[in-house]
């Protein structure tokens, strides 16, 4: 168990709709990653947020959105969603948002399936 | 801007025998570079991570991967493969400024047969 949690597990829903996909860190640690796995993408790294703020941004869509609340957890909203828009969503945290100097403690993922 | 390939999407062996698995990155000066596992229905761990020094990296679970500047390489080895280690396993790398997120490669998925 990293410690990261991720819910929902699974999500079905149907094009045009929004979702949001909750992450909750590992006790103390302040930085919280945001990854898309699809199987011809590959990992594609959305956003990053440090302590409540943005810290960088990948290759996340407009209709995307995240935000990092007072507590530390963190929200994917996606909006307008597309059948392409199916995939394995990660979340990821570590302590200081420094990636060269330690490692990402990984939850399970939220398995979206748009219909 | 920094780039990770794995040319094998998927790899089989035979339990027991040894492990290689290929990596290549882009960057042009010498990168912070890792390995991960995802097994099924898990999130992904690491494995090693290689930042300067011993350009031979020892890891968790008996692996080990070795840095080649002269081949912008980073081939994860283990010497005898476990069932257990049927997984994917992702390649990654961070620039020299330490800050910017992981990229990772696109994985190559490992099955072990008896």
């Amino acid at each position: 168990d990293s410690g990261v949690t991720q819910t929902p597990k699974h999500l079905i829903t149907a094009t045009g709709q929004r979702v949001t996909l909750r992450c909750s860190p590992r006790s103390g640690d302040l930085s919280v990653y945001w990854y898309q796995q699809s199987l011809d993408q590959g990992l594609q790294f959305l956003i990053q947020y440090y302590n409540g703020e943005e810290r960088a941004k990948g290759n996340i869509l407009e209709r995307f959105s995240a935000q990092q609340f007072p507590d530390l957890h963190s929200e994917l909203n996606l909006s307008s969603l597309e059948l392409g828009d199916s995939a394995l969503y990660f979340c990821a945290s570590s302590r200081s948002g420094a990636p060269a100097n330690e490692k990402l403690f990984f939850g399970s993922g939220t398995q979206l399936s748009v219909l | 801007a920094q780039s990770v390939t794995q040319p094998d999407i998927h790899i089989t062996v035979s339990e027991g025998a040894s492990l290689e698995l290929r990596c290549n990155y882009s960057y042009g000066a010498t990168p912070y570079l890792f390995w991960y596992v995802q097994s099924p229905g898990q999130g992904l761990q690491l494995l090693l991570k290689y930042f300067s020094g011993d350009t031979l990296v020892q890891g968790i679970k008996g692996f080990e991967a070795e840095f080649k500047r002269s081949q912008s390489s980073f081939n994860l080895r283990k010497p005898s493969v476990h069932w257990s280690d049927a997984a994917e396993y992702f390649c990654a790398v961070v620039g020299a400024s330490g800050n910017t997120p992981l990229v990772f490669g696109k994985g190559t998925r490992l099955s072990v047969i008896a």
